[in-house]
């Protein structure tokens, strides 16, 4: 069965800190999709990656293919940061849909 | 800079009521999606459509129906609606399966 597992569920950082949310898929991918979800609002795409490694600002997307697994970093880490950061996958021969996570609720305090 | 718009943005429902989420967008996408998020799970697939005339189902699609009678509209039917629909619903687009735009969401409640 195809699989996305995301962890922590729950993470709460102080401001400044250094903070990492792992996802792990069960067999091979085409592409791997990070979105934020803020409270109430709408799903934003933040990194499609195959391979390597993104960076947009203080964010960092990498993807390991061989261990199947996805990192997403935050550095200096604010409490606008604060939202529900999403992990999708596209299994190859899926028809392009995307396997969804179940999210990582992060929250940054002041 | 439309993206993907959905409407309504919030809707109760009486149990057995029906309506139609709408959804359009503007990006010329020929795969649009409509996935449901319940709380703690990871979004699910409901129907999608890979052009203008071709739907197909998805993971949960039980109690919906769709059409893409052109490129830009997406609608999801809901008939006789249940408390097992009560959830957010969201349109999204990509163009050949990359780059997906998500639309701002549907809560809906059915009571």
């Amino acid at each position: 069965k195809n699989e996305v597992e995301q962890s922590p569920q729950n993470l709460t950082a102080q401001e400044g800190e250094f903070i990492t949310i792992n996802c792990s898929y069960s067999v091979g991918i085409s592409a791997l999709h990070w979105l934020q979800q803020h409270p109430g609002g709408g799903i934003v795409s933040l990194f499609m990656l195959s391979s390597g490694k993104k960076k947009h600002g203080r964010l960092i997307a990498t993807i390991n293919i061989q261990e199947k697994h996805s990192s997403l970093h935050i550095t200096a880490s604010h409490p606008r940061d604060s939202a529900v950061y999403i992990c999708a996958v596209r299994f190859g021969g899926s028809a392009r849909q995307l396997t969804f996570g179940s999210g990582t609720q992060l929250t940054v305090l002041p | 800079n439309a993206g993907v718009t959905q409407t309504p943005k919030f809707r109760i429902l009486k149990i057995g009521q029906s309506m139609t989420l709408q959804c359009t967008q503007d990006m010329n996408h020929n795969y649009m999606y409509w996935y449901r998020q319940d709380p703690g799970m990871g979004l699910k697939l409901i129907y999608y459509s890979v052009g203008a005339g071709i739907t197909d189902k998805g993971e949960v699609p039980n109690g919906y129906n769709v059409s893409r009678s052109t490129t830009e509209d997406f609608p999801l039917r809901l008939e006789l609606a249940a408390p097992s629909q009560t959830s957010v619903y969201f349109c999204a687009s990509s163009s050949q399966g990359y780059g997906y735009t998500f639309g701002s969401g549907t809560r809906l409640t059915v009571v």
